[in-house]
């Protein structure tokens, strides 16, 4: 069953402090991977995408990673801000009929 | 990036009553478009995939006499919640790619409050 599992599924950190979040799935077969992040009541944005042969992507203080093998992700956030504040959504697309498999999200909260 | 446009944003109507949310694809055309509904503290549900010119697909569970799902155009499709009633209460997104195995964009998303 195609899945996406997301970890912590919460985590609060201080201003300027960094923050991995994982993303784990067994999408088969595999198109690419998304991470969108999410503000309170707003639709989703993207913030990196990632095909098979990439391993790695940045988007200014967003890093992420992607080990296909191990079918795993990370976003890595560097020197977070109070803005970063959101649910960060890790998003696998299927290759067969481009379906996307959502995870559940893990809730960024940064305290000043 | 490409501009996804979804109006209201946000309605509160009676129950019984219909509401009909737009979503437009406002700088490229989206051959496909798609339904999600998100509850509290959960990620997004697909609801169905718009196509234009056709009929749209329903996931598992999701009652397609309810939610009409209408894709006039390459670049808007409706949704209309018929009958609202408070449980159909939810913040309902669209999303949008010009075509399937690239980047999807969200519209801002309509939170519906259903008295």
């Amino acid at each position: 069953k195609n899945q996406v599992e997301q970890s912590p599924q919460s985590l609060i950190i201080l201003e300027g402090k960094n923050c991995t979040l994982q993303c784990n799935y067994t999408v088969s077969p595999f198109s690419n991977l998304r991470w969108y992040k999410q503000d309170t009541g707003r639709g989703p944005v993207s913030l990196t995408i990632m095909t098979f042969s990439e391993n790695t992507k940045s988007n200014g203080r967003y890093t992420a990673t992607l080990d296909a093998d191990t079918k795993q992700s990370s976003l890595h956030i560097t020197a977070s801000q109070l803005s970063d504040s959101a649910s960060y959504i890790c998003v696998v697309s299927e290759a067969s009929n481009y379906q996307l498999i959502w995870g559940a999200g893990t809730k960024l909260i940064i305290k000043p | 990036g490409a501009v996804v446009s979804q109006h209201p944003s946000r309605v509160i109507c009676k129950s019984g009553t219909s509401v009909k949310i737009e979503c437009r694809s406002l700088d490229f055309q989206a051959t496909t478009m798609f339904w999600y509904r998100q509850f509290p503290k959960q990620s997004l549900m697909l609801m169905a995939t718009s196509n234009e010119g056709s009929k749209a697909t329903y996931e598992q569970g999701v009652e397609k006499d309810k939610f009409l799902i209408n894709h006039a155009s390459l670049t808007l499709s409706t949704l209309t919640v018929t009958s609202a009633h408070p449980e159909d209460s939810s913040f309902y997104i669209c999303s949008a790619r010009p075509s399937m195995n690239t980047e999807a964009f969200f519209g801002q998303g309509t939170r519906l409050t259903v008295v």
